[in-house]
């Protein structure tokens, strides 16, 4: 079976553009987060979504969206690009999501984008 | 609030001899604590986890790790190291809501052969 991919997997920007990532989890997961990791640190939690709906957010700026569609893929929408936008950007994907409880995710091997 | 703590930021060992990987964590009730692992250009691959039970958990390619609550650590060990050991390695704490995890700042291993 196909592991968490993501595409595209290197992609440059220029200040103030606008960038689409995008995720597709293992078949029969229904549950989606992003993950930043910024050069030299660890992933930052970004958002969840599941069943098609916001679950949770990080401490990200309204530049920051997300989306997940009926097969349960999902895009990652930042606008208005910063230089300190520049990082990896991590899919995981976990079978279903239990409120309190834990699932275990599976991640991808992420999107490197680069704002110059 | 939640937190992870990796002294370690850059680690450097001879081929064949052990490891240890020190994880720090801030929670207040029994955490869940995990370690990742991430070769350069991949994503991150878990090695192990605590969920609750033996405080000594075994993982993939011959890790284990301690979890001790008296000084809140989760600390990775490998008893010989290979040079496919070579990584970026990651400690990271169950926040409690919906999935979401906390990562340490990682600890980038290097093997000497």
């Amino acid at each position: 079976d196909a592991g968490v991919t993501q595409s595209p997997t290197h992609l440059i920007k220029t200040r103030g553009q606008q960038v689409t990532l995008r995720c597709s989890p293992i078949s029969g997961h229904k549950s989606v987060s992003w993950y930043q990791q910024v050069l030299g640190q660890g992933p930052q939690f970004i958002f969840q979504y599941y069943e098609k709906e916001e679950r949770g957010r990080g401490n990200f700026p309204d530049r920051f969206s997300a989306r997940q569609f009926p097969n349960y893929s999902s895009e990652l929408n930042v606008n208005a690009l910063l230089l300190g936008d520049s990082a990896l950007y991590l899919c995981a994907s976990s079978p279903s999501l239990r409120d309190g409880g834990y699932n275990e995710q599976f991640f991808g091997p992420g999107t490197r984008l680069t704002v110059l | 609030a939640q937190s992870v703590t990796q002294p370690d930021i850059h680690i450097t060992v001879s081929e064949g001899a052990s490891l240890e990987l020190r994880c720090n964590y801030s929670y207040g009730a029994t955490p869940y604590l995990f370690w990742y692992v991430q070769s350069p250009g991949q994503g991150l691959q878990l090695l192990l986890k605590y969920f609750s039970g033996d405080t000594l958990v075994q993982g993939i390619k011959g890790f284990e790790a301690e979890f001790k609550r008296s000084q809140s650590s989760f600390n990775l060990r490998k008893p010989s190291v290979h040079w496919s050991d070579a990584a970026e390695y990651f400690c990271a704490v169950f926040s409690g809501g919906y999935n979401k995890l906390i990562f340490g700042a990682g600890t980038r291993l290097a093997v000497h052969p």
